[in-house]
């Protein structure tokens, strides 16, 4: 194991809620990503973190904003969930040593109704 | 269009054969070259990881890159009922994230 949890693991919440989501590692690595995967789409990016309070967006960061205040922790917040934000969630981490490998989490399967 | 394209599948197989998945992808930048494989409900898990072009043999499994034609492959030698799942074909280049293809669902039948 990558030593990478998330949590919750399943999650229901209503429309217009927030929510969020949480993802621990124990690698002290540099970078850090969450990602949707959806019927279709495959995984697709939606911010990351290259350090502590380092951000950026990815390709669907529409209604999702993130933070991470220490190496270990990076959190994923919808601010008022949709339907449409209905997925699997991936927390999945980097080392930044030029290899590109990722290495991802059990995910968190979230249902907006 | 899509940077990684790659066939959604399914693709069903008898227990021994040889499987071969594909994925193509247009950004010329790309370095490294990874499958993951995921099983249901699962996180994918980095199965082949293969710099530039060339091939990489693991056990069962080579990972096959072609950096002229943008082709990349996965094969699976003596394919097992535990080898069915979801393979995802990704791409990268020093950027620190990765482009994934759709995946490909495998079933491998006993």
């Amino acid at each position: 194991d990558a030593g990478i949890t998330q949590s919750p693991r399943h999650k229901v919440t209503e429309t217009g809620t927030p929510v969020t989501l949480r993802c621990h590692q124990t690698e002290n690595h540099r970078y850090m990503y969450w990602y949707r995967q959806d019927p279709g789409h495959g995984l697709r990016l939606i911010h990351y973190s290259y350090g502590v309070k380092d951000t950026d967006k990815g390709e669907v960061s529409d209604g999702y904003s993130v933070s991470r205040s220490k190496t270990e922790d990076f959190l994923l917040t919808l601010e008022s969930a949709t339907s449409s934000q209905t997925s699997v969630y991936f927390c999945a981490i980097n080392s930044g040593t030029g290899t590109d490998t990722q290495y991802f989490g059990p995910g968190t399967r979230l249902t907006v109704l | 269009q899509k940077e990684v394209e790659q066939d959604p599948g399914p693709l069903s197989v008898p227990e021994g054969a040889i499987v071969s998945l594909n994925c193509t992808y247009s950004n010329s930048a790309f370095q490294y070259f990874m499958w993951y494989r995921q099983y249901s409900r699962k996180g994918p898990e980095l199965l082949m990881y293969t710099y530039s072009s060339g091939n990489k043999e693991d056990g069962r499994f080579t990972a096959q890159v072609d950096k002229s034609s943008k082709y990349i492959s996965l094969f699976i030698r003596d394919s097992q009922p535990s080898d069915s799942a979801t393979y995802l074909c990704a791409g990268g280049g020093a950027t620190n994230k990765l482009i994934f293809g759709t995946g490909t669902l495998l079933a491998v039948q006993p």
